[in-house]
Parts: structure tokens; sequence; C-alpha cells
């Protein structure tokens, strides 16, 4: 079956402006996470959905980020006021229901490259 | 707090076995992981250990835990060029959160 998808897969944009960047999770995954992977850096946790509610956001850098899943299926994270230091890779994944102390198996998708000029 | 830390590069002959190594602070994690990122690719699961095992064997792969003192391995038996990429440890501080290290790149020598 189809990955997850990320769209565009590359974004640049001028300092100051607002931007979108869309998730389609594996069909039938209820979880979604957004991370971001700075240069020469791993993935860095940002949100992570249960359904259509953010159940943690503690990775949210700041107010100028925020992500929304209203049906429980795409997910779309925005950021307003860009900054040159939120260039990165922001890869989305999503995973069945993780339950306490089980494994949570994360797919990923391919990143969509934001560039900050 | 959660920190993940790993080597930056490794270098190895192609044939011989590559060992990647990881250290991480969360005792309270579950389980602990490998990923794989390829050149354009997406972040790739490779393997798993659950907190509570040492050792886990995956054909090629090795996966040793020390629990004591928060050290992870990987090992690659055969080293083969499609074995370079960059690679991954990481831990789920909770059920949402995975913590992951900055990564190590691996690439074979002829």
């Amino acid at each position: 079956g189809a990955g997850v998808s990320q769209t565009p897969s590359n974004k640049v944009t001028e300092k100051g402006k607002y931007v979108e960047l869309r998730c389609d999770p594996i069909s039938g995954h209820t979880a979604l996470y957004w991370y971001r992977q700075s240069l020469g850096q791993g993935p860095e946790f940002l949100i992570y959905f249960q359904g259509t509610g953010a159940a943690d956001d503690s990775g949210l850098p700041n107010d100028r980020f925020f992500a929304v899943r209203p049906e429980g299926s795409v997910s779309t994270l925005k950021i307003q006021r860009t900054e040159r230091g939120d260039s990165a890779v922001y890869l989305c994944a999503s995973s069945r229901l993780p339950l306490a102390g089980g494994r949570n198996e994360q797919f990923f998708g391919p990143g969509t490259r934001l560039t900050v000029l | 707090g959660e920190d993940v830390e790993q080597s930056l590069f490794l270098s190895v002959r192609e044939g011989d076995s590559s060992v990647i190594n990881c250290t991480y602070t969360d005792s309270s994690s579950t389980y602990l992981y490998w990923y794989k990122q390829e050149p354009g690719a997406g972040l790739q699961l490779l393997t798993y250990i659950f907190s509570n095992m040492d050792m886990k064997q995956d054909q090629r792969l090795t996966v040793l835990l020390n629990k004591k003192d928060k050290h992870l391995s990987l090992r690659i038996a055969d080293t083969q060029t499609g074995d370079s990429a960059i690679y991954f440890c990481a831990e789920d501080s909770s059920a949402s959160k995975i913590i992951f290290g900055s990564g190590t790149r691996l690439s074979i020598r002829p």
C-alpha cells in the first residue's frame, strides 16, 4: 500500500512569509507525528496527534508553529512569519495506535525541504 | 534531560564488519531503535530491541544493549556498498515521542 506522503517536496520562501506543509499518513494509522531535521542532525520531535487532537505539542519551538489534523487523517503544519532558522527538512510519520509500553513503529515520509531566504 | 549521542562518521572496507555505537540517557526507554537514512529517501526502521534484552540478531545485523551503561551498538556483518547511509540511534521516551541521535554517516571503501 501507499506510504506516508508529504507535499511539497521542496519549498522556498522569503523571511516573514507564511507556509503550509502537508502530510498524508498511511491509511488507518491513527497516530501522526511531525519532526524537524536540521542539517547534520537527527529528527527532532515537534508534535504528535492521536486522531484529531494534538496529544503532545511539547516540541513546537514557539507560537509561530501550529499544526492541525481536522478529520484525523491529513495533517498540515503551519509556520507563520518564517525565519531563516526555520530552514530544515520537515518529516511526517504515522503509526497505529501506540500502546503504553508497546513498540511504536513510526513510518516516515520523504520530508519537505523548507528553505527560508 | 533526554539525549542520544553517537559518533558522526565511520569508514569501513567492503566486506568488513561495521560497528556503530550510541549512548542514551533515558533509562525508562522501553524500546531502542536503529533507523537508516539514504540520500533522497525517508527514514527507514532497520531494527529495534526491547530494553529487557541484551542482544538481537537479524540476518547481517546484530544489536547489543548494555542497559547498565546505557550503551547501544549496531553491528553490520559483511558490509556492502548498499549499506552506505546515515544510521540513527533512537529511544522512545514516551508512547508518542522518539528521541533521535545526530546520526553516524557510514561510508564504504572498496
